[in-house]
């Protein structure tokens, strides 16, 4: 069954601006994921954050992660063309592995 | 870097054909998972492998089987292809904790079933 669910389904902005895409889940968890998938390959994992964290940032990537409403959001800032690309946030099932959402498609307009 | 291989980018192969998908990873590790992503449905798990010769069903294993012989190795079976199994397949892998650790993915394999 779908845990993740992201939003929105689609996402189209300038080259420089901020994208953010959120994800809700059902369950608790014990952390959740965001993965990138560029068009026909596979998916590369980007950031984890876990249950007890609230932000965490990588590079470009600011994550942030509320229990209290089952949510997380993803921020890329200064977009880039190379942005373009599909998201996929993805929740721990506990031993039985990982629950990836539907993905957000975003684009990246030069 | 950690490497995990498909055995193919891309197969077409004829309903009622059986279907082997192979992939291999190179980091040692523990728990091999196999997917099928269609437009709108996202990423679905169809089995998964916590050691050789160990499998455990997914969300979506009817018409599906796989093998592990080896630790590096993990087959994805069609017994008899259909074409409601067209998709893009891929394959993850992750080292053994309690559970939902990241996962590193092949580059996939999309299969057409005529």
């Amino acid at each position: 069954s779908q845990q993740g669910e992201e939003d929105p389904q689609a996402l189209s902005i300038q080259e420089g601006e901020n994208a953010t895409m959120n994800c809700s889940y059902k369950t608790s968890i014990n952390n959740l994921q965001w993965y990138r998938q560029n068009s026909g390959r596979g998916l590369v994992h980007l950031i984890l954050i876990r249950s007890n964290e609230r932000e965490k940032h990588s590079g470009r990537l600011r994550v942030t992660l509320d229990t209290s409403k089952k949510s997380s959001s993803l921020l890329i800032t200064a977009s880039r063309a190379a942005d373009t690309a599909s998201y996929f946030c993805a929740t721990d099932r506990g031993a039985d592995g990982l629950t990836f959402g539907k993905g957000t498609h975003l684009i990246i307009q030069p | 870097d950690v490497k995990v291989t498909q055995s193919s980018r891309y197969l077409v192969k004829r309903t009622g054909e059986k279907v082997f998908l192979e992939c291999v990873q190179d980091m040692d590790h523990e728990n091999m998972f196999w997917y099928r992503q269609d437009p709108g449905l996202g990423l679905r798990l169809i089995y998964f492998s916590y050691d050789v010769k160990m499998k455990e069903k997914g969300d979506i294993p009817e018409g599906y089987s796989v093998s592990r012989e080896k630790k590096e190795r993990f087959s994805l079976i069609l017994e008899s292809a259909s074409t409601n199994q067209t998709s893009m397949y891929l394959c993850a892998s992750s080292p053994w904790t309690t559970g939902g650790d990241t996962q590193y993915f092949g580059p996939g394999t999309r299969l057409t079933v005529l």
